[in-house]
Order: structure tokens, then sequence, then C-alpha cells
């Protein structure tokens, strides 16, 4: 059971480029959702999805996008890459969120 | 709005001290609340939880009560190990159609041998 998995771990881009984190689990989780963490800041959420077709934005969407074609992935689409999405990025799911998620081991994404 | 507050690390203690972190929250309803811990270079791993008042939520010694006339979440463990030594956050869920997760900033802790 391999949980939630992100790719890549690492990724470096120059501003202006564009790229997708990937985020699959296969626990059959309806709920799923992205987070970036930055010192002193804590975990923010981006985008989160309620299940398949369903998306909708969190606290810092701007720069993001999302689309939940299948229960299984939930990629993060930056479109136009800024040195301030430099960060960790966290996907997590969870089948029923008063339970508590299960969280990736995350995307480091520097922006040069 | 709905928010966590947790005390500002680091904080820095002796094999077998006594670990407290605070975590307060501010949510309309009754949310559930959560500890996650999160060791260097890993992701987050839920380490208790609890969803109504007066729950203790409690693993690998750690343990946290919902307390509702305080909202408060305090995060507790009676012997602390150099295995310990992590970032902790402090998170509530309150539910309704989006169920979001709100965490705190979180707090470091270090346990010297």
């Amino acid at each position: 059971n391999a949980g939630v998995t992100q790719t890549p771990k690492f990724q470096v881009l120059k501003t202006g480029q564009s790229m997708t984190l990937q985020c699959a689990q296969d626990m059959n989780h309806e709920y799923m959702s992205w987070y970036r963490q930055d010192p002193g800041m804590g975990l923010r959420l981006i985008h989160y999805s309620v299940g398949a077709g369903i998306t909708d934005q969190g606290e810092v969407p701007n720069g993001y996008n999302v689309s939940r074609s299948t229960t299984e992935d939930f990629p993060l689409r930056l479109l136009s890459a800024a040195p301030s999405q430099t960060s960790v990025y966290f996907c997590a799911s969870s089948p029923r969120p008063a339970d508590g998620y299960t969280f990736g081991s995350g995307t480091r994404l520097t922006v040069v | 709005g709905n928010s966590v507050t947790q005390m500002e690390g680091p904080v820095t203690l002796s094999e077998e001290a006594f670990l407290t972190i605070n975590c307060t929250y501010t949510a309309t309803g009754y949310p559930s609340l959560f500890w996650y811990v999160q060791y260097p270079g890993e992701g987050l791993q839920l380490l208790l939880k609890a969803t109504k008042a007066d729950d203790k939520g409690s693993n690998k010694g750690f343990e946290a009560t919902y307390r509702k006339e305080t909202t408060s979440f305090h995060l507790e463990k009676g012997s602390v190990q150099v295995s310990d030594s992590a970032v902790y956050f402090c998170a509530l869920n309150y539910g309704g159609a989006t169920n979001k997760l709100i965490f705190g900033t979180g707090t470091l802790l270090a346990v010297q041998p």
C-alpha cells in the first residue's frame, strides 16, 4: 500500500516556467488537498477537492491550478513560476477529514 | 474565522523531561482537533486526534485533551526522548461541505541527551 505518492521530490525552475506537481493515492480517498509549507507560516491550503470532478480554492490559490479527473490523482499546476513560489509542497488525502489526513513526503521546489 | 494558535518555538528539553506544547483554537461549531508531527526531511504524520469535547487523544506516550471551555488542545508527554525531536503542528477540521484542515505555525522540539 503506497499511500500518497508525490513526484518529483526536488525541482528547480526558472522564473516564468510552468510545471505540474504530481500526487497520487491508492486508498480510494475522496478528499485531497495541496498545501505549501514556508518557514514560520505553517502549512497553508492552496486547493482542495471533495471528490472527482470537484475542486475549490484554499487560502493561497493564486498562481496555481488543479483538476481532479479521477479519485486517485490530484495534480497541481504552476502556470508561470515566480520566486515567491519557492516552498515545500505537500499533498494529502482523507476518506473522512474528521479522522485526519495522510500526507505525502513532499516536493521541494526552488524558483530562480 | 477559524484559526489555530500554538506556542512559539523552539522548545529545547533534556531527555526524560516533561513536555507541554500549547495550542488554542478559534472555530464555530465543534471542530475535530489534531496533532501532527514532522520529522526532519519527511512529510507530516498524524500523531493523535480528538473529535469532541473532553475526548483525550493519545499515541506513543503523547496525549492531548479537547477542552471546549478553554478552546485548547495542549500536547503533553511525561518523558521525552531524543527521537521525539521534530516539528509539531496543531490543526483543526471544522467539517461542513469542505472539510478543510487548518494548521498552526508549528513548534520545533529539540531534545538533548
